[in-house]
Order: structure tokens, then sequence, then C-alpha cells
């Protein structure tokens, strides 16, 4: 049973270009999270969805940011126009329902903006 | 607010001792508290969690106790070793959904041989 898969592992983009980070949930989940990890910090909770909807966007920026989880294939997270700010670790997890409380991480998009 | 603040931000400890990190955090309604170890260049993994019914919870070498009335929760490691070096972090639930957290900002473990 494979884990939650993240790719790319590492991105390099320059600024104004756009940026697209997938995830493969865990085999039966069907729950989504973004999270995204500044150096040296906690990580902070950007969106949850579930297949074909967006619960919670609360914590992703209003403008240049987007993330869709569709009927078939992975999420994505999507960065337009990015900006040296954008640079992160972008964590992806998933869980089986609403009601399950362990989180399973996958490895991480390391996103490096020029 | 959605604030957990977490304490000391670096940690270094002889090998064989004791380790104890603290966190309190500022939503009420948070009633679950999973902590999660993050090697450099790593995911974050699970290591122990509690729901808010329960005061203390152990799991050999490492223990979480949670005062929900004072809303701290501190993370308990005993008889270290260099493998336990890393930054630990803490979290709480937003809100009834368990998979959407507050993460405090790390604690960074050196277990010294």
């Amino acid at each position: 049973n494979a884990g939650v898969m993240q790719n790319p592992r590492h991105l390099v983009r320059r600024r104004g270009q756009e940026a697209r980070l997938r995830c493969s949930p865990m085999k039966g989940h069907s729950h989504v999270y973004w999270y995204r990890q500044l150096p040296e910090e906690g990580l902070k909770f950007m969106v949850y969805l579930q297949k074909e909807n967006i619960i919670d966007e609360s914590g992703m920026p209003k403008e240049r940011f987007s993330a869709e989880f569709p009927k078939e294939g992975p999420s994505i997270l999507r960065i337009q126009q990015v900006v040296r700010g954008d640079s992160a670790a972008y964590f992806c997890a998933s869980s089986p329902d609403v009601n399950s409380e362990k989180l399973f991480f996958g490895s991480g998009t390391q996103l490096s903006v020029l | 607010g959605e604030n957990v603040e977490q304490h000391p931000s670096t940690l270094s400890v002889q090998e064989g001792d004791s380790a104890v990190i603290k966190c309190t955090y500022s939503d009420s309604a948070s009633n679950y508290f999973p902590w999660y170890k993050q090697e450099l260049g790593k995911r974050p993994q699970l290591i122990i969690d509690i729901r808010s019914n329960v005061g203390e919870k152990k799991d050999q070498r490492i223990a979480v106790t949670l005062n929900k009335t004072a809303k701290h929760f501190s993370l308990h490691i005993t008889e270290t070793q260099p493998e336990d070096s890393a930054v630990y972090f803490c979290a709480a639930n937003r809100g009834s959904t368990l998979g959407r957290l507050y993460f405090g900002r790390g604690t960074q473990l050196t277990v010294w041989p």
C-alpha cells in the first residue's frame, strides 16, 4: 500500500511562472489537505478537499493560489505568477474520512522561486 | 485565535536524559492533539496523539499529557537516544475536522551521545 505520493520533489520556477504541485492520496483515502512550511517554521494549513469539492480554503491566499481534487487523478495545488515569497515546502496529507484523526503526509515538494 | 505556542525552540540533552516539550493552544474547540517528528528534508511523521477526553497517553519511551482546563499539552521523551534528534511539532485541530491542524513552530531536539 503506497503512501501519499507527491511530485515533483523539487520544483524551480522563475518569478512570474506557474507552479503545479501534485498529490496522490493513499489508496482508499478521499480527503486531502495541503500545508505549507516556511524555513524553520511549523506547517500552515492551506486547503482541505474531498473528491470534486473544496471544503475549506481559509488558509489559502485569495489570489494566485488554487486547488482541485478531481474525480480521477491526483489533487493539484496551482500557484500562478509565483513570487520569491512562495518558496517553501508544500506538504500534502490524506485521510480516509472526516472523522479520521491520523494524517499521513507525503514527502513534500520543495518549491524554489528564482 | 489559531495560535499554538511551543517551547523551547531548541533543546539539547545528554543521551539517556529526559526531554520535555510544552505547548499551549487557544482554540477552545480543539479536541485532538498530535505530535509530529520531522527529520531534515523528510516528511512529518506522527509519533503520538491524544484526544481531549484523555489526560495522559504513553507509548514506550514517549508520553503526552493534556491539561484541557489550562489548554496545555506536553511531550515527554525518556531515555533519549541520538536517533531521537529531530524537529518536533505539536499541533491542535481547528474546529470539528480532525485533519485541519494548527502547528507549533517546532522544537529542535539534539541528543548528544
